[in-house]
Formats: structure tokens, sequence, C-alpha cells
């Protein structure tokens, strides 16, 4: 069975740093496409960034371009997401997210 | 960007019904559209993807139907499980949207 595990939210103040991770596993990760979705609290569903499996095209939502990094190592079965700079409208659970499986998703809270 | 646009908001049903949702893109997304579920507290679900397949794991009284700019997620006849809200998100180009989403609420 597929399975995706997210970590390394947390509370951060404004400005700060954060970078989450994404363990995947039952799936040849090497050979797919990535996403980050997020999603503030009571609020809807927001598309954050993309990388192939190749690592090879990379996207980013507007919102975050600049600020955030989004990485893999195949090796490791591992997807993450460098946040820099970030902002109170940055809070947000953020998921992984394969093919349309996500995993549980992981809670970033930016307040000073 | 393609904004994708939920009707209705809310949609106040009983348990055997069937609930009808609606999603309409500002352009043309193929059959690029997926349908999720989520529960409170819980991650989304794929329910629907490429418009009319049902996911892994999804009873067929959940179908997807529609093409290009108009699309639809029909529950034929709601479980007590089913109440939850519903997103549409289109695959078809960057950046990947999502619409507002659809409550669907025991009445």
């Amino acid at each position: 069975e597929v399975q995706l595990v997210e970590s390394g939210g947390g509370l951060v103040q404004p400005g700060g740093s954060l970078r989450l991770s994404c363990a995947a596993s039952a799936f040849t990760f090497s050979s797919y496409a990535m996403n980050w979705v997020r999603q503030a609290p009571g609020k809807g569903l927001e598309w954050v960034s993309y990388i192939s499996g190749s690592t090879t095209t990379i996207y980013y939502a507007d919102s975050v371009k600049g600020r955030f990094t989004v990485s893999r190592d195949n090796a490791k079965n591992s997807l993450y997401l460098q946040m820099n700079s970030l902002r109170a409208e940055d809070t947000a659970v953020y998921y992984c997210d394969w093919k349309g499986n996500w995993g549980q998703g992981t809670l970033v809270t930016v307040s000073s | 960007e393609i904004v994708l646009t939920q009707s209705p908001a809310t949609l106040s049903l009983s348990p055997g019904e069937r609930a009808t949702l609606s999603c309409r893109a500002s352009q043309s997304v193929s059959s690029y559209l997926a349908w999720y579920q989520q529960k409170p507290g819980q991650a989304p679900r794929l329910v629907i993807y490429d418009a009319s397949n049902r996911a892994t794991g999804i009873p067929a009284r959940f179908s997807g139907s529609g093409s290009a700019t108009d699309f639809t997620l029909t529950i034929s006849s709601l479980e007590p499980e089913d109440f939850a809200v519903y997103y549409c998100q289109q695959r078809y180009n960057w950046p990947l949207t999502f619409g507002g989403g659809t409550k669907v609420e025991i009445k």
C-alpha cells in the first residue's frame, strides 16, 4: 500500500524558515512527479509546488515563488520543501501528493 | 490561471438521496479533472480522476462525468459516510487549481 508521511511542521516566527519532508513507500519514487499542496485552517486547497521524477522540471505557485524550494532525494524516497521568509499567510497543513494520493499532512504555524 | 467554480456551495440531503455536484472551469481542461472527498480532520481522498475514473476503493455509487469546462460528480444514493466536503481539481496546466468546495451535509 502506498504510504506518504509528512514531517517537519511546527511553530515558526514570521521571517523564519522550516524544512518539510515527505517519506514515500510502496511505489517507484524516482519514476514519478510529486506535488506539495496546502490548506490553511478552515480554508480550501492550494497547490504549492511540483517536481518531476528526475528533478528537471519544477514549478511553484506565485504565492511562494522565490521563498520556497522543492527538492527530492530519490535514493531515500523522500521529497522536501524548504520554506524561507515565512509569512502568517503560509500557516497551513502541508500535504505531499503522488497521483492524487496524499499523506496525513504536517501543520505549519507562522506566528510571533 | 484556470478558475474552477463549484456549485452549490452546500448541498443538504438525506441518506439515500442522489447528490449532484458541479464543477465549471474558466477554460477547457480536457478530461484532466479530479474530485476529492474531505472529512473533518482528515486529508483529502481521491474519488474520481480524469473526469470519470473511480479511484481505488471508491464505491460504484460515485460517478464522474463531463469534459472541457463542465463536470459533474454524482453520488447515486448517499450513505452516512459520504457526508463531507468535495473539491474538484484540474491537472491540465500550471498552476494546478482547485475549486472552492461543495459541502454535502445531512438534511
